[in-house]
């Protein structure tokens, strides 16, 4: 299996646009979950699907910020408009589902918003 | 609340000495799971080391265990014969039955040569 394959690697946009961070998880797999990593902040979880359904948005900002997952091979998150605040890597990981088994990770997508 | 706390920003070991990273950790639940992950500059998370709560028996995977006190909520990393590779970002996380991963702040290690 090739992994959680995020796109794109890295995203450059100006204040205002549209941004669309994508995801694919592996195959199999049932939960996924969007992250945001930053130095001020760690790691923070942003929401998590499992079976396709948001089961927590918490962790979502604001309204900039929205998530779906039309099926189980994807997954976007989108930020609108974008903020130069929002700048930080996202990664998005996936995992089996039972709580003893790891989240495997994508290699995220670094977001600069200047 | 579930959180998970790492208060050793930064660690850095000589090559092939021995260094331990804390973690804390609160949580009401009895059933858990505990987890140390490793980000090196790639930005790649890679898994090192887990441990459930049901055993009391400490995970070992080759060079990294663990010590798990589960009344204190510690669960520290061990790390033996550091090598250059070890050089990373280490993250401690938890998950329960939700299978919500909370993740601490992180500790980056150094490993001089």
């Amino acid at each position: 299996d090739a992994g959680v394959i995020q796109s794109p690697r890295h995203e450059v946009t100006e204040m205002g646009q549209e941004v669309t961070l994508r995801c694919k998880p592996i195959s199999g797999h049932n939960s996924l979950f969007w992250y945001r990593q930053t130095m001020m902040r760690g790691l923070e979880l942003l929401i998590y699907f499992n079976n396709n359904v948001p089961i927590d948005d918490s962790g979502m900002p604001e309204d900039r910020f929205s998530a779906k997952m039309p099926n189980a091979s994807f997954s976007t998150l989108k930020i609108q408009p974008s903020e130069p605040r929002d700048s930080a890597v996202y990664f998005c990981a996936s995992s089996w589902g039972a709580a003893n088994t790891e989240a495997f990770f994508g290699q995220g997508t670094r977001l600069t918003v200047v | 609340a579930q959180t998970v706390t790492q208060s050793q920003p930064e660690m850095s070991v000589q090559e092939a000495e021995t260094v331990t990273l804390s973690c804390t950790y609160d949580t009401s639940e009895s059933d858990y799971y505990l987890f140390w992950y490793k980000q090196p500059p790639s930005r790649q998370m890679i898994l090192v080391i887990r441990q459930e709560a049901y055993k009391q028996q400490n995970a070992t995977e080759n060079r990294f265990s663990v010590n798990f006190q589960k009344a204190a909520k510690s669960f520290s990393l061990k790390i033996s014969d550091s090598q250059l590779g070890d050089a990373a970002m280490y993250f401690c996380a938890y998950t329960s039955g939700t299978y919500k991963y909370i993740f601490g702040t992180g500790t980056r290690l150094k490993v001089l040569a």
